[in-house]
């Protein structure tokens, strides 16, 4: 079945870039995404790609999508202490549409 | 424009009670899911609807959890009799056609089990 792979943590000084990693099984989905969810609070749509892109640039957030190697990150860019939460890939069935989600990494981020 | 709407956002109630959670996509979207977050199992989809009709719900746990949606503007999920392992945080989210565009999710609603 679909699979969604993520590290669980991530550890970055304010200003640096932070990129998180997710790998994916199903060949088949047509778009690819993140969520951050912050404490306490529901699933927020941050970005997404369609899965005939190879990049995608929003403000500080770059999407690299490598279908050959079924890989997906998400670099952010000057990195904010705003920023800390858990991030979530996930990938659409192509047949049905649900979601798939990763476990979600944790990224904290130190003044 | 309004996001996905649940109630109530906490809800601690002793077990064998009935739990109904609440929901109100986004005017529009036709799709609507519900899911169940907790730390050992992540993020589950419990079931779906399609124009107020239950598509898939295999994610359902058990007979004691239903879903309804009985307009394109209020969805429950019932959880009658209640357990404790049934303590996790459970999401609405909506999206427009086709199935498989961003779902938007709402706060979600803590559940607590005593």
């Amino acid at each position: 079945g679909e699979d969604v792979e993520q590290s669980l943590f991530l550890s970055v000084r304010e200003g640096d870039s932070s990129v998180i990693n997710c790998t994916y099984t199903d060949s088949s989905s047509t778009y690819l995404y993140w969520y951050k969810q912050e404490p306490g609070a529901g699933l927020q749509l941050l970005t997404y790609i369609f899965s005939n892109m190879d990049m995608k640039q929003d403000q500080r957030l770059t999407v690299l999508l490598n279908k050959k190697d079924k890989h997906l990150s998400l670099r952010i860019a000057d990195t904010q202490t705003g920023d800390s939460a858990i991030y979530f890939c996930a990938e659409s069935d192509g047949n049905t549409g649900k979601l798939i989600f990763g476990q979600g990494t944790t990224l904290q981020v130190k003044p | 424009d309004a996001g996905v709407i649940q109630s109530p956002r906490h809800e601690v109630t002793e077990m064998g009670q009935e739990v109904t959670l609440r929901c109100k996509p986004i005017s529009g979207h036709d799709y609507l899911f519900w899911y169940r977050q907790t730390m050992m199992r992540g993020l589950e989809l419990l079931i779906y609807f399609n124009n107020n009709v239950p598509i898939d719900d295999s994610g359902m746990p058990e007979d004691r959890f239903s879903a309804k949606m009985p307009n394109a503007s209020f969805s429950t999920l019932k959880i009658q009799p209640s357990e404790p392992r049934d303590s996790a945080v459970y999401f609405c989210a909506s999206s427009q056609p086709p199935g498989d565009q961003p779902q938007h999710f709402g706060d979600g609603t803590r559940l607590s089990i005593l």
